[in-house]
């Protein structure tokens, strides 16, 4: 089982680059999510995706674009990164139909923008 | 809004002490609660959850917690502390059913030979 799988683990762009984070779960999960982790921040919410077809803003949505492709998989998009923008990025899934709550967890993208 | 507070940062406990990690949320109807544990360069792990029902929820690795409304709570608690339990400790929350889940800042926790 390779449950959450994020591409790429490690990226380094410079200022006004785009790129885009993929995430991909095999689980079957109906939600799917976008944190992002900095030193003394824990982790906050980017985007969040309900179900397939859905997306919404989540703490920290500004400079991001998300696509939930199909139930799957969930893009997260840098259309001009900036250097705020360094950080830890961790996709994550739950299985909102047995109301289980549990979040599981990619092992997340680290992001470098110069 | 919906917010988890974590209000140490850092905490230092001596093996074999017992422990305690505060959380309180913002005001909302009973929210869904949880505590996730990060590991150094690992990824994050539930610990245990709280939806309803009886307010005191035992997880993994000999962790509990109690939900307390009137305080807007939900600390963490272990016995006893191995040295194996240091890492970053984490609490989040749904507050409207509606899939939104906000974590707290952390709060890294040392352990003390």
């Amino acid at each position: 089982n390779a449950g959450v799988t994020q591409t790429p683990k490690f990226q380094v762009l410079k200022t006004g680059q785009s790129m885009t984070l993929q995430c991909a779960q095999d689980m079957n999960h109906n939600s799917m999510y976008w944190y992002r982790q900095d030193p003394g921040m824990g982790l906050r919410l980017i985007y969040y995706s309900a179900s397939e077809g859905t997306t919404d803003k989540g703490e920290v949505p500004n400079g991001y674009n998300v696509s939930r492709l199909n139930k799957r998989e969930f893009s997260l998009r840098l259309e001009s990164a900036a250097p705020s923008q360094t950080s830890v990025y961790f996709c994550a899934s739950s299985d909102r139909t047995r109301n289980t709550g549990e979040l599981f967890f990619g092992e997340g993208s680290r992001l470098t923008v110069l | 809004a919906q917010s988890v507070t974590q209000p140490d940062i850092h905490i230092t406990v001596s093996e074999g002490a017992s422990l305690e990690l505060r959380c309180n949320y913002s005001y909302g109807a009973t929210p869904y609660l949880f505590w996730y544990v990060q590991s150094p360069g690992q990824g994050l792990q539930l610990l245990l959850k709280y939806f309803s029902g009886d307010t005191l929820v035992q997880g993994i690795k000999g962790f509990e917690a109690e939900f307390k409304r009137s305080q807007s709570s939900f600390n963490l608690r272990k016995p006893s502390v191995h040295w194996s339990d240091a890492a970053e400790y984490f609490c989040a929350t749904e507050m409207n059913r509606d899939d939104k889940i906000i974590f707290g800042k952390g709060t890294r926790l040392h352990i003390l030979p």
